[in-house]
């Protein structure tokens, strides 16, 4: 069975603080693809990166960068400068390779950044 | 291009009544994913349809929940007699074939249970 631990619940900042969301995840297939979605207060869900898991390549998008570590099964993620924008609850999501592709959430990260 | 749609927004109902959730996949999109979340929780899958077939719905409750994606129109979530526990907000997903593709979340629903 796929598990998608966030153990953080929440966490508050200081706007210009970077900050690191953490993500750890379990499952038996070789091949999967792990998630971030962002939920603002709006509570619409926001896609914001889809990674393979033959694709250990860090990724950097603007203030935002993602970790994908196989040997220690995690898919953290990173946002440099932090700002008031980013307050939004952050889930990190699981699918496997086979077949079609439900997603298994975490229980997501509250972000909180104070001006 | 228009993103996926649900409607309503947000949806109150007494205890008893029913509820209907509708969703409309994104242009070109023939599959539909519909989650739950419950307060202070993450999102859980319910249930996967195709156009007229449910794939699979190991996610659904055994009983009062249905769902179906008729050849036309939208995908519909049906609640029947609903209960305080099913107040939660609920995301209907699309992607354009079965395989491990980002999903398009709509606006999600939020139904209140009285």
């Amino acid at each position: 069975a796929q598990k998608v631990t966030q153990a953080q619940t929440e966490i508050s900042v200081v706007e210009k603080e970077d900050v690191t969301l953490d993500c750890v995840y379990e499952t038996r297939d070789t091949t999967y693809y792990l998630f971030w979605y962002k939920q603002p207060p709006s509570g619409e869900l926001v896609f914001l990166i889809r990674r393979n898991s033959f694709d250990e390549q860090n990724e950097i998008s603007g203030r935002y960068s993602w970790n994908f570590q196989k040997s220690t099964s995690s898919f953290n993620f990173t946002i440099t400068a932090s700002q008031v924008v980013d307050s939004a609850v952050y889930f990190c999501a699981l699918s496997e390779g086979s077949g079609y592709s439900t997603l298994t959430f975490g229980k997501g990260t509250m972000l909180l950044v104070s001006p | 291009n228009a993103g996926v749609m649900q409607n309503p927004r947000h949806l109150v109902r007494r205890r008893g009544q029913e509820a209907r959730l509708r969703c409309s996949p994104m242009k070109g999109h023939s599959h539909v994913y519909w989650y739950r979340q419950l307060p202070e929780e993450g999102l859980k899958f319910m249930v996967y349809l195709q156009k007229e077939n449910i794939i699979d719905e190991s996610g659904m409750p055994k009983e009062r929940f249905s769902a179906e994606f008729p050849k036309e129109g939208p995908s519909i979530l049906r609640i029947q007699q609903v209960v305080r526990g099913d107040s939660a907000a609920y995301f209907c997903a699309s992607s354009p074939t079965s395989g491990n593709n980002e999903q398009f979340f709509g606006p999600g629903t939020r139904l209140t249970v009285l």
